[in-house]
């Protein structure tokens, strides 16, 4: 079956200016996550759903990331007035208990 | 102090050896285990979940010592394919966020 999708797969975009990313979890799965990969770095948890809420958003870096899951489906992942140290890969991941499922990633670049 | 600590490597090995993984995590309350492998520019994919009791997966074993806060990953007979960063990862509640380690690369050459 259809594992983890996220688009776009790469984005450039210059400083200053909103991204939006989005993850398409594999169906039936309750839970989704949010992960950030910098050059080098281990990942970094940003934000996970329990269906379309989310019990924790501790690994948000700063109120420019938000977040949202509508029809316990798809998330969009938003930065606005994004800053280089946002480059990274932008890595989202599904369950539906214990074991997390990742999709490719998306690799932001901001120049 | 990271929550989860791992060396970094590399760990260069030929094709047959025996190569073992050490981690350490810091918060006692850590309930689920796992390791992960991730090649270059891909995403992680889980390996193993980890067991107070052991557990072997072909050739791969995975251990955990809740007293001493460690897990270990052991690979007999390397392959050229075992080639790849190895990330401990901890869970605080089943089903909840995943703490990764850095990662541990592996090179098998033959």
């Amino acid at each position: 079956g259809a594992g983890v999708s996220q688009s776009p797969s790469n984005k450039v975009t210059e400083k200053g200016k909103d991204v939006e990313l989005r993850c398409d979890p594999i169906s039936g799965h309750t839970a989704l996550y949010w992960y950030r990969q910098r050059l080098g770095q281990g990942l970094e948890f940003l934000i996970y759903f329990q269906g379309n809420s989310a019990p924790d958003k501790s690994g948000l870096p700063s109120d420019r990331f938000s977040a949202e899951r509508t029809g316990e489906s798809v998330s969009t992942l938003t930065i606005q007035r994004t800053q280089q140290e946002d480059s990274a890969v932008y890595l989202c991941a599904s369950s539906f208990r214990n074991e997390q499922f990742f999709g490719p990633g998306t690799r932001l670049t901001v120049l | 102090r990271k929550e989860v600590e791992q060396d970094p490597g590399p760990f260069n090995v030929p094709e047959g050896a025996t190569v073992a993984f050490n981690c350490t995590y810091s918060n006692s309350a850590s309930q689920s285990f796992f390791w992960y492998r991730q090649d270059c520019r891909k995403e992680p994919k889980l390996l193993m979940s980890v067991y107070s009791s052991g557990n072997e997966d072909g050739r791969f074993t995975a251990q955990l010592n809740r007293a001493s806060q460690y897990i270990s990953l052991l690979i007999r007979d390397s392959k050229l394919s075992d080639s790849a960063t190895y990330l401990c990862v901890v869970s605080r509640q089943a089903g909840t966020a995943l703490i990764f380690g850095k990662g541990t690369t592996l090179s098998v050459s033959s």
